[in-house]
């Protein structure tokens, strides 16, 4: 059983459209995250929600909009994608009493 | 600003070899340092550390967390060719946040 699994794992797409990237965990976990890794291999965070409440947003273009629509899903809305936006895109969970997230597989985004 | 320092940024030994890789950090609110090991996709959990002084195992893996200095290590001994990944070393901060630092890559030559 994938714990933690996000779709798709490869998107291709040109500048300017929209995209959305889905992800799901089974592991009853209250927290969830989407962290961008850039070319660099940099994990940063983007947003974090618990309980299905934003809770940390961190300097990310308005571009980028999380979605729960409840506690086992958190999907990730881009709009207007822009060459930048090209990375690998992770999604994790974690208890809410602990830090220790578990990764999803990523999500390879190419914007041409 | 909170920073997050691995070094080195890359390393290449071969297989037998023991290695140590570094993690220091200055951030507000530490709550915990974990490290992580990547290699083509998912980081996967490898330790947290909350307590100084006291030495995580696994296997051949170990770590260690000295919170006056600000710095954890991460020893691997006889390494072999899967020990070849990324490894990541993050903080936990509050509200469950995580500042990730840039990874080690490391590669064991057989």
């Amino acid at each position: 059983d994938t714990a933690v699994s996000q779709t798709p794992k490869y998107l291709v797409t040109q500048m300017g459209n929209d995209k959305s990237i889905k992800c799901e965990q089974n592991l009853g976990h209250d927290t969830m995250y989407w962290y961008k890794q850039d070319s660099k291999k940099f994990l940063k965070i983007m947003f974090s929600y618990n309980n299905k409440e934003l809770i940390i947003n961190e300097t990310v273009p308005n571009r980028f909009s999380p979605k729960s629509p409840d506690k086992a899903h958190l999907n990730l809305h881009i709009n207007s994608l822009e060459l930048g936006d090209s990375a690998v895109y992770f999604c994790a969970s974690s208890p809410g009493h602990s830090v220790e997230a578990f990764f999803g597989q990523g999500t390879r985004l190419t914007v041409v | 600003e909170d920073k997050v320092v691995q070094s080195p940024l890359s390393l290449v030994v071969h297989e037998g070899d023991t290695v140590t890789l570094n993690c220091s950090y200055e951030v507000t609110n530490f709550r915990s340092l974990l490290w992580y090991k990547q290699e083509k996709k998912a980081p996967t959990f490898l330790f947290m550390l909350t307590s100084s002084g006291i030495e995580k195992k696994s296997g051949r893996l170990s770590s260690i967390l000295d919170k006056k200095e600000l710095f954890s290590i991460l020893n691997i001994t006889a390494t072999q060719t899967g020990d070849s990944a990324v490894y990541l070393c993050a903080v936990g901060i509050w509200n469950n946040d995580m500042r990730f630092g840039a990874g080690t890559r490391l590669t064991v030559k057989p």
